[in-house]
């Protein structure tokens, strides 16, 4: 079955601009975590929805949210981009709940560069 | 201070076995994950182990979980170059909901040389 799938793979916008990144689930999973990737912070938990309801938060501004649609694929929203910004930005996919609630998926990511 | 801890870099030998060490600090945990990753590439689990286990063996993987020292190692037995990538080790704690949120360690370097 086809993995996680993250859309775009690689975007360039600079700073004040918003970015929209895209990520579908394994199908039949229904829970969509979301991470930020940098060299200086390693990996840090952004959010996770389940059922498309927010059912944890990481540490992050408000600048940063997402949503999960109804057939499970997911959206983050980054507003007002700070170089800062620049990262890796992966999305992980799992049952959500009993068996291989466990198990993330990874997709491959989006990579965004602030200028 | 970090939950996961790794040191940053393992350079060995094709052939040999290679020993990636991982501590985290709370005995909460219930699972403990090894993930790869490849250059350009998202995170692939290589391997888990629940926290009531002392060992778990995948073909080449050995995973050993010291519970009492919160101690995780990965053993890569013949290792070979398709293996240089950087390894994650990461814990997960019980979430009301059902949710598992991996905290994840910065990351081991393995570099395997011929």
């Amino acid at each position: 079955k086809a993995g996680v799938t993250q859309t775009p793979r690689y975007l360039i916008k600079t700073r004040g601009q918003q970015v929209t990144l895209s990520c579908s689930p394994i199908s039949g999973h229904r829970s969509v975590s979301w991470y930020q990737q940098t060299p200086g912070q390693g990996l840090q938990f952004l959010f996770e929805y389940f059922s498309e309801t927010q059912r944890n938060k990481g540490n992050f501004p408000g600048r940063f949210s997402g949503r999960q649609f109804s057939n499970s694929r997911s959206e983050m929203n980054v507003s007002t981009l700070e170089l800062g910004d620049s990262a890796l930005y992966l999305c992980a996919s799992s049952g959500g709940q009993g068996t291989g609630a466990n198990v993330l998926t990874f997709g491959a990511g989006s990579r965004l560069t602030v200028l | 201070g970090e939950d996961v801890e790794q040191s940053l870099f393992l350079s060995v030998r094709e052939g040999d076995s290679s020993v990636i060490n991982c501590t985290y600090t709370d005995s909460s945990s219930t699972y403990l994950y090894w993930y790869k990753q490849e250059p350009g590439a998202g995170l692939q689990l290589l391997t888990y182990i629940f926290s009531n286990m002392d060992m778990k063996q995948d073909q080449r993987l050995t995973v050993l979980l010291n519970k009492k020292d919160k101690h995780l190692s990965l053993r890569i037995a013949d290792t070979q170059t398709g293996d240089s990538a950087i390894y994650f080790c990461a814990e997960t704690l019980p979430l009301s909901g059902g949710s598992y949120i991996p905290t994840f360690g910065r990351g081991t370097s393995l570099i395997v040389h011929p």
